[in-house]
């Protein structure tokens, strides 16, 4: 069964601290992997996109990282900042065109 | 990044009425739409792919005379809730894929709808 699984499932830091989610999956056919960041009441916004050749994908402060082999991926978020707290979905991209999305991990960054 | 418009962003309707969801991509033609549903704290579930011309294909363990989909031209997709109940009370999340990108499976997603049956 595909399935995406994301820890932690919440996460509460300090403005200016750095914190690194996590994302497990068991997909096939794997196209490629997103990170995505959804503020309340929004759609998705992508973050990153990696290939299964990409070991990591940076975009600002944020740092993505992709292991194929053990099948897991994480979001490093640097110099947190208070707009930064929202809900990050990991996304795998089957070789089809549809997504499988993860829980998400719903981060709150404190003043 | 192209962008997706979905309106209306918030309704809020009384049972038993219908609600339409419209779905557009503004800077390029989307020959396949996507709808998905999210329920508070839950992942998006997607419910159906909407395909310019054709008939939308439906996910498993979704009403397609429930929620019927339309794709009448390569820039809208609407999602028309019939009848609807307080259990589809949700957030609704359209994605339009972009032909160039096809070989990339690269999505677009709306800002989202969030209905309110009352």
């Amino acid at each position: 069964k595909n399935q995406v699984e994301q820890s932690p499932q919440s996460l509460i830091i300090l403005e200016g601290k750095n914190c690194t989610l996590q994302c497990n999956y068991t997909v096939s056919p794997f196209s490629n992997l997103r990170w995505y960041k959804q503020d309340t009441g929004r759609g998705p916004v992508s973050l990153t996109i990696m290939t299964f050749s990409e070991n990591t994908k940076s975009n600002g402060r944020y740092t993505a990282t992709l292991d194929a082999d053990t099948k897991q991926s994480s979001l490093h978020i640097t110099a947190s900042q208070l707009s930064d707290s929202a809900s990050y979905i990991c996304v795998v991209a089957l070789r089809t065109y549809k997504y499988i999305f993860g829980t998400g991990t719903r981060l709150k960054v404190l003043a | 990044g192209a962008v997706v418009s979905q309106h209306p962003s918030w309704v809020i309707c009384k049972s038993g009425t219908s609600v339409k969801i419209e779905c557009r991509s503004l800077d390029f033609q989307a020959t396949t739409m996507f709808w998905y549903r999210q329920f508070p704290k839950q992942s998006l579930m997607l419910m159906a792919t909407s395909n310019e011309g054709s008939k939308a294909t439906y996910e498993q363990g979704v009403e397609k005379d429930k929620f019927l989909i339309n794709h009448a031209s390569l820039t809208l997709s609407t999602l028309t809730v019939t009848s609807a109940h307080p259990e589809d009370s949700s957030f609704y999340i359209c994605s339009a894929r972009e032909p160039l990108a096809v070989a990339k499976n690269i999505q677009y997603f709306g800002a989202g709808t969030r209905l309110s049956v009352l």
